[in-house]
């Protein structure tokens, strides 16, 4: 089963303005990561955020984490038509580190 | 290139015939993941190992799916009597020394292997 689940499904936004998708989960979690996956390809690791941390921050991309509401959101700002992708979230829920994906958001950045 | 290599990138076969994936894990990378992804959904998580030691299976794998990952290094995926739902695509990951992933829990993924059963 997937223990995220993402919002909104698909999202078209125009060049330069700022992309917001969250993501809620059902269980605790040790930490929650978004990844990147472009059409065809593996998927590539955007940012981790741990149980204990509120928000971080890496180049254009800002991730909140809310541990009582069980959600996330990342902010993509000033976004590109290269950030044109699927994005998901997913979950560590345990020490072994099995990450638990959600079914993802198709972000499309018009020129 | 150090990344995640998979192998074949495409397999088409007919129903009924055995598969074989390949995953070369980054080097000292001590976990290896296999997930299955199908269209418009996300990765599936099928099984990992710690070096050699298969530490979790997905109630997905069934018989006819087996992982190996001898001396800890590379690992294949056998598909054996494959079905039209196991189109799919196949993708590994690794994880390990934390001074290499650089945070703990990140996996790196290869490019995936793609199966067309018909």
């Amino acid at each position: 089963s997937q223990q995220g689940e993402e919002d909104p499904q698909a999202l078209s936004i125009q060049e330069g303005e700022n992309a917001t998708m969250n993501c809620s989960y059902k269980t605790s979690i040790n930490n929650l990561q978004w990844y990147r996956q472009n059409s065809g390809r593996g998927l590539v690791h955007l940012i981790l955020i741990r149980s204990n941390e509120r928000e971080k921050h890496s180049g254009r991309l800002r991730v909140t984490l809310d541990t009582s509401k069980k959600s996330s959101s990342l902010l993509i700002t000033a976004s590109r038509a290269a950030d044109t992708a699927s994005y998901f979230c997913a979950t560590v829920t345990g020490a072994n580190s099995k990450l638990t994906f959600g079914k993802g958001i198709t972000l499309s950045v018009r020129p | 290139d150090t990344g995640v290599s998979q192998n074949p990138r495409h397999k088409i076969t007919k129903r009924g015939q055995n598969v074989t994936f390949r995953c070369d894990p980054i080097s000292e990378h001590n976990r290896l993941y296999w997930y299955r992804q199908t269209l418009g959904q996300g990765p599936e998580f099928l099984t990992y190992f710690q070096n050699e030691a298969q530490l979790e299976k997905s109630r997905l794998l069934s018989d006819r799916f087996s992982a190996e990952r001898p001396k800890g290094s590379f690992s294949t995926l056998e598909i054996q009597r494959t079905e039209q739902g196991d189109s799919a695509m196949y993708l590994c990951a690794s994880s390990g020394r934390v001074r290499l992933a650089g945070v703990h829990g990140e996996l790196f993924f290869g490019e995936g292997s793609r199966l067309t059963v018909l």
